[in-house]
C-alpha cells in the first residue's frame, strides 16, 4: 500500500515554466525524499528532507515539508525537456527504518 | 561508475515457468531491497536484507516468491511457478545502510511479462 499520494498524477507545461508537485503521506516520519523515474529505466534519487526541516534546495530544485499537514511539494524551476519524468515521494515511516514507501507518482511532461 | 546491476532486463516466459531475477548492488552497500512496480498498484516493496539476511519479505507472496543474498554482491528474486499476474517491472536498489532511511540506488529493472 502507498504511504504517499502525489498531486497531480499528471502535469504538463511549457519550458521553462516552473513545475509544482504535491505529496501527502499518512503516518509520521523521519525523513522524505523525492525521486525521478525517466520511462523505462530506474528511480534516481532527487533530494532527502528531513522532518525537522522545513525546505531544501538543491539547483533548481525546491523542497518543502510540512509535518503538521503530512504534506510535501517539489518545485522545479525553471523547467527543461529533461525534466520530462515521473517523480515519486518516499517516505520512511516513524521509526527510521531503512524502508522506503512511494507515492503513486506525477507524470511531468515539459513541451519545448 | 557505481550502479546497481540487474539481469535480465527483459524477460517473456510462459505460465508455470520458474524466473530467477539478478542483482548486483554496489560494493560496499549492505542494504538490498526488492521493489515491483505496475501501472495499478505503483511500487511496492517485495523483500529487504541487511547485510544479507532478510528483515522484511511481508510484502513478498510467500507461496510462489523467494529472495536470497547468496554472498554480498549478489540478490536472487525467484517465481516458482510464475503466473500472469506476476508481470510488471522488478527494480533492486541498494542503500550504504545507515541504520536510517536514506538515498537509495535502483537499477534499471526487469521488466517481466508472463503469457
Amino acid at each position: 500500500s502507498q504511504q504517499g499520494e502525489e498531486d497531480p498524477q499528471a502535469l504538463s507545461i511549457q519550458e521553462g515554466e516552473n513545475a509544482t508537485m504535491n505529496c501527502s503521506y499518512k503516518t509520521s516520519i523521519n525523513n522524505l525524499q523525492w525521486y525521478r523515474q525517466n520511462s523505462g529505466r530506474g528511480l534516481v534519487h532527487l533530494i532527502l528532507i528531513r522532518s525537522n526541516e522545513r525546505e531544501k534546495h538543491s539547483g533548481r530544485l525546491r523542497v518543502t515539508l510540512d509535518t503538521s499537514k503530512k504534506s510535501s511539494s517539489l518545485l522545479i524551476t525553471a523547467s527543461r525537456a529533461a525534466d520530462t519524468a515521473s517523480y515519486f515521494c518516499a517516505t520512511d515511516g516513524w521509526f527510521g527504518n531503512e524502508k522506503l514507501t512511494f507515492g503513486t507518482g506525477t507524470r511531468l511532461t515539459i513541451i519545448p | 561508475d557505481a550502479r546497481v546491476t540487474q539481469t535480465p532486463r527483459d524477460k517473456v516466459t510462459e505460465m508455470g515457468q520458474e524466473v530467477t531475477m539478478r542483482c548486483q548492488p554496489i560494493l560496499g552497500h549492505n542494504t538490498v531491497f526488492w521493489y515491483r512496480q505496475t501501472m495499478m498498484q505503483g511500487l511496492e516493496l517485495l523483500a529487504y536484507f541487511r547485510n544479507r539476511a532478510p528483515l522484511d519479505d511481508s510484502g513478498m507472496p510467500k507461496d510462489r516468491f523467494s529472495a536470497e543474498m547468496p554472498d554480498a554482491t549478489l540478490a536472487t528474486l525467484k517465481i516458482q511457478p510464475s503466473e500472469p499476474r506476476d508481470s510488471a517491472v522488478y527494480f533492486c536498489a541498494s542503500g550504504p545502510g545507515t541504520g536510517q532511511a536514506g538515498e537509495l540506488f535502483f537499477g534499471e529493472g526487469s521488466r517481466l511479462t508472463v503469457l
